[in-house]
């Protein structure tokens, strides 16, 4: 499976609302993940199975899809959110595991 | 307090052997989904193993397939990559990872999400 994500960056103010995409190469249903991951320290998982918000993530994170087109969305972009976001797909058994690219967001 | 502590990263020469281990706390090693992804430095993230439960079944990536073996002592809360035939290509840090179960036939599930992360271990493969 191929999983091709965009913007590889993009550049945003601190208010704004953003939205990263992730295309899958076949449909792999919900089975999409998307985490942040900040210099220094190691990935955290944000969304599960496409639009499940993991416990203790901030309501302004989202995500929605299925099948082979998703999106994950940032409303009202604050300062702790400027990093990089991957997606990562789980479908089959065995699962390719496969990550997209990632998508730096930095600040405007 | 939930925590994956990575341990036995370092440098190697090409060919050589490594052994990564992980030391789980907090929650039910024995239940849980176990798996290695690396980071290359300044490039994106890779799937490298899984290791399921009690049942312990593996995959790999094709990149480590028959080099990379992960197994786990589920009596002492801990998960190991013994990293064989070791390549430049391997350099990276390697994060011990808990993984949710996903998808499922009627046999058997695979990992899904990768919701806890240890802070992760450098290997640099040089001569």
């Amino acid at each position: 499976i191929q999983v091709t994500q965009s913007p590889s960056s993009l550049s945003a103010s601190v208010g704004d609302t953003i939205t990263i995409t992730c295309q899958a190469s076949h449909d792999i249903s919900n089975y999409l993940n998307w985490y942040q991951q900040k210099p220094g320290q190691p990935p955290k998982l944000l969304i599960y199975g496409a639009s499940n918000l993991e416990p203790g993530v901030p309501s302004r994170f989202s995500g929605n899809g299925f099948g082979t087109d998703f999106s994950f969305t940032i409303n009202s972009l604050q300062p702790e959110d400027f990093a990089t976001y991957y997606c990562q797909e789980y479908d089959d058994v065995p699962p390719a595991l496969t990550f997209g690219g990632g998508t730096k967001v930095d600040i405007k | 307090q939930l925590q994956l502590v990575e341990s036995g990263g370092g440098l190697v020469k090409p060919g050589g052997s490594l052994r990564l281990s992980c030391a789980a706390s907090g929650f039910t090693f024995r239940d849980s989904y176990m798996a290695w992804i690396r980071q290359a430095p300044g490039k994106g993230l890779e799937w490298v193993a899984y290791i399921t439960n009690s049942l312990s079944d593996t995959n790999y990536a094709a990149s480590v397939k028959g080099r990379f073996t992960i197994s786990r002592d589920n009596t002492n809360d801990a998960l190991f990559l013994q990293m064989n035939s070791l390549r430049a290509e391997d350099t990276a840090v390697y994060y011990c990872v808990r993984a949710q179960i996903g998808a499922c036939t009627s046999t058997r599930c695979g990992p899904g999400a990768f919701d806890m992360w240890g802070q992760g271990t450098l290997v640099t493969v040089s001569s």
